[in-house]
C-alpha cells in the first residue's frame, strides 16, 4: 500500500494568514493527489483533484502543486470557515489511502 | 441536488452484524462507481472500498482491514448504496460515510493517466460497537 504522511498535524493561524502544508507519498504518485476539507458534523468537502484542479465551487484562496511523491496545499488569506481538518488522498492505485490529516486552528 | 445520504448506524454488540444504506440523488446513481470511508474517533479517514459500476464489471475492492467482514452492494434500481458489517469489532467503531467516486483520463507521455477522486459524500452515520 502506499502510504501518505502529511505534516504538520495541525497548526495555528489567524485570519488573513496565508499557510501551506504538505503530503508526502511513499512512492511517486504522478499527481494522483486529491485535497479533502473536514468539519465535525459535515460531509467531507473535495476541494483539489489531481494535485492542482480546483473544484467548482471551492474559492481560488486554495491551491495545490507538487509532483513525484511531494505535494503542497496553499490556502492563501486565510478566512473564519476555512478552520478545519485538511486530508490528502492518493488515487494512483487501490487501496486509496489517506494522509493522517492536518488541523488548521485559530491563533 | 446533488445527495448522498447514509443510514443505518447504531450500537452493536462485538461479534453483531449491520448494514448500512446510502442513498443517493440528484444525478445518475448508475453512471458511477461508489465508495465507503470511515473515520473512527480521533482517527483520520480511511478508505474501505469500492463498487464499480456495471459498464465496468460491477466488481467490488476492499481494504485488507475488512476483507472478508464487510461487503459493498449497490441497487441502480433504488439508487442506492449498501455496507453490510459482519463480526464487527470495536475498532470498528467510528462514522461512516458513502461517497461518490468520478474519473478521467490524460493522455501524457505515452500512455493515458487515470484520475480519480470522491467528489460528493455523505454526512454519514455513526456506528458504536460496544458491549
Amino acid at each position: 500500500d502506499i502510504q501518505m504522511t502529511q505534516s504538520p498535524s495541525a497548526l495555528s493561524a489567524s485570519v488573513g494568514d496565508s499557510v501551506s502544508f504538505t503530503c508526502r507519498a511513499s512512492q511517486s504518485i504522478s499527481n494522483c493527489l486529491n485535497w479533502y476539507q473536514l468539519k465535525p458534523g459535515k460531509a467531507p468537502k473535495l476541494l483539489l483533484s489531481n494535485a492542482a484542479t480546483l473544484q467548482s465551487g471551492v474559492p481560488s484562496r486554495f491551491s495545490g502543486s507538487g509532483s513525484g511523491t511531494d505535494y503542497t496545499l496553499t490556502i492563501s488569506s486565510l478566512q473564519p470557515e476555512d478552520f478545519a481538518t485538511y486530508y490528502c488522498q492518493q488515487s494512483y492505485y487501490t487501496p486509496w489511502t489517506f494522509g493522517q490529516g492536518t488541523k488548521v486552528e485559530i491563533k | 441536488e446533488v445527495q448522498l445520504v447514509e443510514s443505518g448506524g447504531g450500537l452493536v454488540q462485538p461479534g453483531g452484524s449491520l448494514r448500512l444504506s446510502c442513498a443517493a440523488s440528484g444525478f445518475t446513481f448508475s453512471d458511477h462507481y461508489m465508495d465507503w470511508v470511515r473515520q473512527a474517533p480521533g482517527k483520520g479517514l480511511e478508505w474501505l472500498g469500492r463498487t464499480r459500476n456495471k459498464p465496468n464489471s460491477d466488481t467490488t475492492e476492499y481494504a485488507a482491514s475488512v476483507k472478508g467482514r464487510f461487503t459493498i452492494s449497490r441497487d441502480d434500481s433504488k439508487n442506492s448504496l449498501y455496507l453490510q458489517m459482519n463480526g464487527l469489532k470495536t475498532e470498528d467503531t467510528a462514522v461512516y460515510y458513502c461517497a461518490r467516486e468520478k474519473s478521467y483520463s490524460q493522455y501524457s507521455s505515452g500512455w493515458y493517466v487515470y484520475y480519480y477522486y470522491m467528489d460528493v459524500w455523505g454526512k454519514g452515520t455513526t456506528v458504536t460497537v460496544s458491549s
